[in-house]
């Protein structure tokens, strides 16, 4: 049972540059999410989504960009790399609504550097 | 937006020690859950525990949620143990406090 699976594990862009980080669960999950670790921090939410189709900002989406076209995946993309966005990054997944009680479900994290 | 505070944000214990560690929180929340970093960066759910008492092994966990706070508890502590703790409350998303690092010395 993979669970959730990011890719890549690590990455280094110089500023300006565009990428995609991806993101799969293989649990039927319908709630998914983006956040951003920093040092010293808690994690902060980028974007979520309630299903395929949905989706949704998060406290700190400017940057980025989210869709969601499978149950499946939920890939994050930067358009326009800056050194703000070097972070490690985590995608979760839960079946259902947080609020609603079920435990989520994290991938390893993506580190990334811009330079 | 609902505010989580965690304390103490550094913690440092001899292994075999016990240790508490609390989760404060600014308004009524229908989840919280515990969720241990490991050194390796890998987040670990512990505990779904909006309200009550649960334990699991040497870690217990209670919520007493008309005061608005949790406490997470490690007996008999272990190098294992070591990494970052956060507890997470839910507004309309999880919302993370800024963890507790633990080090736990052989």
């Amino acid at each position: 049972n993979a669970g959730v699976t990011q890719t890549p594990k690590f990455q280094v862009l110089k500023t300006g540059q565009s990428m995609t980080l991806q993101c799969a669960q293989d649990m039927n999950h319908e709630y998914m999410s983006w956040y951003r670790q920093d040092p010293g921090m808690g994690l902060r939410l980028i974007h979520y989504s309630v299903g395929a189709g949905i989706t949704d900002q998060g406290e700190v989406p400017n940057g980025y960009n989210v869709s969601r076209s499978t149950t499946e995946d939920f890939p994050l993309r930067l358009l326009s790399a800056a050194p703000s966005q070097t972070s490690v990054y985590f995608c979760a997944s839960s079946y259902s609504l947080p609020g609603v009680g079920q435990p989520q479900h994290f991938g390893d994290g993506t580190r990334l550097s811009i330079l | 937006g609902i505010q989580v505070e965690q304390s103490p944000p550094d913690l440092i214990l001899q292994e075999g020690a016990n240790s508490t560690l609390r989760c404060n929180f600014s308004d009524s929340v229908n989840n919280l859950q515990w969720f241990h970093q490991n050194p390796w960066g890998q987040l670990i759910n512990l505990f779904y525990i909006p309200s009550g008492t649960k334990q699991n092994g040497r870690l217990s966990a209670t919520t007493v949620a008309t005061e608005r706070y949790s406490l997470l508890y490690i007996s008999s502590s272990q190098t294992t143990d070591s990494g970052v703790y956060f507890c997470a409350v839910v507004d309309q998303n999880f919302v993370f406090g800024p963890g507790t690092r633990l080090s736990v010395l052989p």
